[in-house]
């Protein structure tokens, strides 16, 4: 079974502090792992995804198979990064795409 | 570019009624989702279609039945609305295992 989990609610930080928002994945499978952000009062978007290994927006994921995780981390946070992030895992078999609970970053000034 | 669009935006419905969301794509893209999205659980998968014709059942499926009516196409129907319906719900598509989903706006539904 899939199952992706994002342990933190809300993360709050300042200004050009260091983030990390953790994400878990449970799959036995080969898996697919992406990063969506959702600004306020705009559509889901894709930030990244393990296979592009690109960093959008001063954001990096690696993919840990041992650890099972995908942790997206920023070294300087900035306000407008301030958003609900969602991780995501999908298959290779049938197309089938979950996402986590979700945690909601707050960049205070 | 359209897109994905949903209709309709926002819905309220008695307890009971039944409805249809509807959702199309015009990026000929081979899969498509619906979801939910509720405070605190995150956007949890309905059902979703990994190519036209095919149909299967996500995390959430019970209340709810789908059609894919064509590779355009992808429609969410409620039979007999309850309070615990009510959500956001998004209707996504993609091209395949790997690709970037592309998200609709979400249909505000509210059962009461």
């Amino acid at each position: 079974a899939q199952r992706v989990t994002q342990p933190e609610k809300l993360l709050s930080v300042f200004k050009g502090a260091p983030v990390e928002l953790k994400c878990n994945y449970s799959y036995s499978g080969s898996p697919e792992l992406f990063w969506y952000v959702q600004y306020s009062r705009q559509r889901l978007q894709l930030l990244l995804r393990h296979i592009s290994r690109e960093s959008i927006k001063g954001f990096t994921a690696d993919l840990n198979k041992g650890e099972t995780s995908f942790h997206l981390k920023k070294p300087f946070a900035q306000e407008e990064d301030s958003a609900m992030y969602y991780c995501a895992l999908g298959n290779n078999q049938g197309g089938k795409l979950i996402f986590g609970q979700g945690t909601e970053l707050s960049v205070k000034p | 570019n359209a897109g994905v669009t949903q209709t309709p935006k926002f819905q309220v419905l008695k307890t009971g009624q039944s409805m249809t969301l509807q959702c199309a794509q015009d990026m000929n893209h081979n899969s498509m989702y619906w979801y939910r999205q509720d405070p605190g659980m995150g956007l949890r998968l309905i059902y979703y279609s990994a190519s036209e014709g095919t149909t299967d059942k996500g995390e959430v499926p019970n209340g709810y039945n789908v059609s894919r009516l064509n590779k355009r196409e992808f429609s969410l129907r409620l039979e007999s609305a309850a309070p615990s319906q009510t959500s956001v719900y998004f209707c996504a598509s993609r091209q395949g295992s790997s690709s970037e989903a592309f998200f609709g706006q979400g249909t505000r539904l509210t059962v009461v």
